[in-house]
């Protein structure tokens, strides 16, 4: 969306897995965020990234990690400590020119 | 942190009628205040934002409207039509580090 694009679309995991939700941009942003969705309680942040090399946690980043070596991609793992990853995630880039977030299409991570 | 309330959970309305969606916020340093509409599968996409310099702002049948005193802005849409069908989030940013936190969403349904 935008230059914006999250893969895959669907993912599946077993219990005790670790799985990893790419996000790879091209429009040159360097702020990126991680944010998961669940039914009934909009948006929460996981974690953010505002330049490469450096992110932060937000206020649900227990059982996540990210990475951003490289200002295009900012790549998001559920760890097998998060007890509940069944959920919708969002990564958005922020246009430091507007404050206005753009975001990809997303992931459906399920539990199996 | 920064709380965003959001009201109705569901609006229901015919369609050319007008649908108004409120939020209110508890952190008085936010400074920006987007809204989002989110059709089923996708990413949320930016439809109108307002800074806190300003009270109101408009754009064709969509329009925010800002009260920093009591701390609550909302969206107005006019003329409602079926594409208008869709969920809407409101956020709020106090800038710098450029996270917003998010309201829970509203689900509008423009009956024909």
């Amino acid at each position: 969306d935008g230059g914006i694009t999250q893969s895959p679309k669907y993912l599946f995991r077993k219990e005790g897995q670790n799985v990893t939700l790419s996000c790879e941009q091209n429009l040159n942003h360097d702020a990126m965020y991680w944010y998961r969705q669940d039914p009934g309680q909009g948006l929460r942040l996981i974690y953010y990234s505002q330049i490469v090399n450096d992110f932060q946690k937000g206020d649900i980043a227990e059982g996540y990690s990210v990475s951003r070596e490289k200002k295009e991609s900012f790549p998001l793992t559920v760890t097998s400590a998060q007890k509940n990853p069944t959920a919708f995630y969002l990564c958005a880039v922020v246009n430091r020119g507007s404050d206005g977030y753009t975001f990809g299409s997303g992931t459906r991570l399920t539990v199996v | 942190g920064e709380n965003v309330e959001q009201h109705p959970s569901t609006l229901s309305v015919q369609e050319g009628d007008s649908a108004v969606i409120k939020c209110t916020y508890s952190d008085s340093a936010s400074n920006y205040f987007p809204w989002y509409k989110q059709e089923l599968g996708k990413g949320p996409q930016l439809i109108i934002d307002i800074r806190s310099n300003v009270g109101e702002k408009k754009d064709q049948r969509i329009a925010v409207t800002l009260n920093k005193t009591a701390k609550h802005f909302s969206l107005h849409i006019t003329e409602t039509q079926p594409e208008d069908s869709a969920v809407y989030f409101c956020a709020a940013s106090k800038g710098g580090d450029y996270k917003l936190s998010f309201g829970a969403g509203t689900t509008v349904t423009v009956r024909a």
